[in-house]
């Protein structure tokens, strides 16, 4: 079976250092991958995509992910983190046009 | 969310009672989904629609039903025959390979 993992249900960091949060996919092959948030209480938003094209993606909001096929992985990363990122992400990999897997989540809090 | 709208934003339900979710687009997009979300979990599929007059189920159909009479439109019913429905429901529209979510409606059952 395919699907995704997020790797941290819970990512703390403190305002204007990195942020890193861990995706790994199973697939048999190189899926579309895609990053969305969510703030409380709202729906999901596009961040960013992969769809075999360059492995390095940028995303709004100064996001960014890196698809790497060797180690089945597909991390979501900023460099410098702002009080307005915390919110809910979710990794997820289409399996087909109706078939999308979502990751449990990684909730993200941002301290001062 | 632009373009997906979802109507009431808090819906509170006795036991026993059906209830309907709205969900509307502008977005002139052929497919369209539910999904469900409850605390700690990722979203999971209930219905989908990819044409006028045509759904499949999802995952966790039990308990739900919908229609697609016009492609703006894809209302969720969520029956007495649901065993645990409140959670937080989100619909989707797609374009291409990318799915697009409205703002979605959250379910008290009291």
């Amino acid at each position: 079976a395919q699907s995704v993992t997020q790797l941290d249900s819970h990512v703390s960091v403190s305002e204007g250092t990195p942020v890193l949060l861990r995706c790994n996919y199973s697939s048999s092959y190189s899926p579309s991958l895609f990053w969305y948030v969510q703030h409380p209480n709202k729906g999901l938003q596009l961040l960013l995509k992969y769809t075999s094209a360059a492995t390095l993606v940028k995303g709004i909001n100064g996001f960014e992910a890196e698809f790497k096929k060797s180690e089945t992985s597909f991390h979501l990363t900023k460099p410098s983190a702002h009080m307005s990122d915390a919110a809910e992400y979710f990794c997820v990999v289409s399996l087909g046009d109706n078939d999308m897997r979502f990751g449990a989540g990684t909730r993200l809090t941002v301290k001062p | 969310d632009g373009g997906i709208t979802q109507s009431p934003k808090y819906l509170f339900r006795k036991e026993g009672q059906n209830v309907t979710l709205s969900c509307e687009q502008n977005l002139n997009h052929d497919a369209m989904y539910w999904y469900r979300q409850d605390p700690g979990q990722g979203l999971r599929l209930i219905y989908y629609s990819q044409i006028v007059n045509d759904f499949q189920k999802g995952d966790i159909a039990e308990g739900y039903s919908v229609s697609r009479e016009k492609k703006e439109s894809f209302p969720l019913t969520v029956t007495s025959a649901q065993k645990n429905p409140t959670a937080f429901y989100l619909c989707a529209s797609r374009r291409g390979n990318t799915q697009y979510f409205g703002p979605g409606t959250r379910l008290t059952v009291l």
